[in-house]
C-alpha cells in the first residue's frame, strides 16, 4: 500500500513561531505537494516540488517555504506562524504521469494562538 | 478566474436518484481530470479519473470531459445516503494538481 505519512494529526504553535510540518512518501513519487484546506475555500496549493530540491509556488505561497532534501521527504515551513495560517494542512504525492492518482496524507491540523 | 470551478452546493437529492456535479477548468493545458470523495476530517479519495473527451464509467459512477468546453462532470447513479461527502474535482499536467472548491452532496433516505 501506498503510504504517505504526515509527521503530527494536531499541532498547536504560537503566533510568531516558526513551524515545520513533515511529509513522508514511500512509493519513489516524483511530485509532492502541499494544500491548506479551509471552509469553502477548498484544497488550496501552497507549493509542489516535482524533484529533489526543485519546488514551485503553488497559489497560496505568501508565509511558507519549502524543502525537498530527499526525493522522500517534503517539508512546509511557516517562518513565523500567524493566527491566519490556523487551518488543515495536506501532503500529497503523484508519480510524474498523466492520469495518476494523488495520494493523501492524514492531514494536520494547526492552530495557531 | 480560479483554475477550477465547482458548485459549492449543497446538492440535495433523495436515495435512489442521479447525483450529477460540474466542474470547470481554465488551464487548457490540463490534461488529467480527477473526481475525489471526501467524507467530513478525512482526507481525499479518489473516485475516477479521465483523460480523453467522452464518458468513462465505474459501477454506479460515470465521468464526463469534454475539452473544447472546459467541462467535467461527474454522475452518481441509484444515490445512496453513504454517498454524502465533498466531492473535489481536480485537473493536473504532469507537475501541478489544482483543485477545485468542492461540492457538497447531501443524500435523503
Amino acid at each position: 500500500d501506498v503510504k504517505v505519512t504526515q509527521s503530527s494529526r494536531y499541532l498547536v504553535k504560537r503566533t510568531g513561531e516558526k513551524v515545520f510540518l513533515e511529509c513522508v512518501q514511500d512509493m519513489d513519487h516524483e511530485n509532492m505537494f502541499w494544500y491548506r484546506q479551509d471552509p469553502g475555500l477548498g484544497l488550496r496549493l501552497i507549493y509542489f516540488s516535482y524533484d529533489v530540491k526543485m519546488k514551485e509556488k503553488g497559489d497560496i505561497p505568501e508565509g511558507y517555504s519549502v524543502s525537498r532534501e530527499k526525493k522522500e521527504r517534503f517539508s512546509l515551513i511557516l517562518e513565523s506562524a500567524s493566527t491566519n495560517q490556523t487551518s488543515m494542512y495536506l501532503c500529497a504525492s503523484t508519480v510524474r504521469a498523466i492520469g495518476t492518482e494523488a495520494f493523501f496524507g492524514q492531514g494536520t491540523r494547526l492552530t495557531v494562538v | 478566474q480560479k483554475e477550477v470551478e465547482q458548485n459549492s452546493g449543497p446538492l440535495s437529492v433523495p436515495e435512489g436518484a442521479i447525483a450529477s456535479l460540474n466542474c470547470t477548468y481554465s488551464d487548457r493545458g490540463s490534461q488529467s481530470f480527477f473526481w475525489y470523495r471526501q467524507y467530513s476530517g478525512k482526507s481525499p479519495e479518489l473516485i475516477m479519473f479521465i483523460y480523453s473527451n467522452g464518458d468513462k464509467e465505474d459501477g454506479r459512477f460515470t465521468a464526463q470531459l469534454n475539452k473544447a468546453s472546459q467541462y467535467v462532470s461527474l454522475l452518481i447513479r441509484d444515490s445512496q445516503p453513504s454517498d454524502s461527502a465533498t466531492y473535489l474535482c481536480a485537473a493536473s499536467g504532469f507537475q501541478k494538481l489544482v483543485f477545485g472548491t468542492g461540492t457538497r452532496l447531501l443524500v435523503s433516505p
